[in-house]
């Protein structure tokens, strides 16, 4: 049973530069959030994707931006870098029919450094 | 008033002993909670997670959730080194979707 997988896992780029960040979901899951932690603190909800669109949006600039495709696989696009960007950003994916927990699995992460 | 509440520790026990982790969180709409480990440089693990107030028992875990009080805690039994990491508590809140609203985490060390 594939887990949750994330590229790259580490990346440095500079002020003003473009990244983009791939995630593909646990085997069977169909929804996609994506998640920023700076160092010493928890996970910040950016936004979540389902059937391709964005379904909720965190409190995150417009410079943030994502896509899912029809394999449920996910980018995060961060345009003109800023030094407060660094962080990890995690994946994490879920199963929208369920009813209960919907519990969220998270893949390994992709720590980004702007210098 | 943060949405969701830890001590960041860190909390120190003894091999053996039982490690209370506790969490509190504002909005009394929210629907399921959940544990999370975080070993230093990795990624959060899913440890446990509950939406009915009382107890949910597995393995050496036990989270407690008291929805009146708006606290939710984890029980480790027979804590080991290998517990050693930091434990975050999130919530899932009414009307998003499974957007999750995370506490800042507890640091937890178990030592022989």
């Amino acid at each position: 049973d594939a887990g949750v997988t994330q590229s790259p896992t580490h990346l440095i780029k500079t002020r003003g530069q473009q990244v983009t960040l791939r995630c593909s979901p646990k085997s069977g899951h169909d929804t996609v959030s994506w998640y920023q932690q700076a160092l010493g603190q928890g996970p910040q909800f950016i936004f979540q994707y389902y059937e391709e669109e964005e379904r909720q949006r965190g409190n995150f600039p417009d410079r943030f931006s994502g896509h899912q495709f029809p394999n449920y696989s996910s980018e995060l696009n961060v345009n003109a870098l800023l030094l407060g960007d660094s962080a990890l950003y995690l994946c994490a994916s879920s199963l929208a029919a369920r009813r209960d927990g919907y519990e969220q699995y998270f893949g390994p992460g992709t720590r980004l450094t702007v210098t | 008033q943060k949405e969701v509440e830890q001590n960041s520790g860190p909390l120190s026990v003894p091999e053996g002993a039982i490690a209370s982790l506790n969490c509190t969180y504002s909005d009394r709409g929210s629907q399921s909670f959940f544990w999370y480990r975080q070993y230093s440089g990795k990624s959060p693990e899913l440890i446990m997670f509950i939406y009915s107030n009382g107890d949910k028992e597995d393995g050496r875990f036990t989270a407690q959730l008291n929805k009146a009080s708006q606290y939710v805690s984890l029980l480790i039994r027979d804590s080991q080194p290998s517990d050693s990491a930091t434990y975050l508590c999130a919530v899932r809140v009414r009307g998003g979707y499974n957007k999750l609203i995370f506490g800042a985490g507890t640091r937890l060390a178990v030592h022989p």
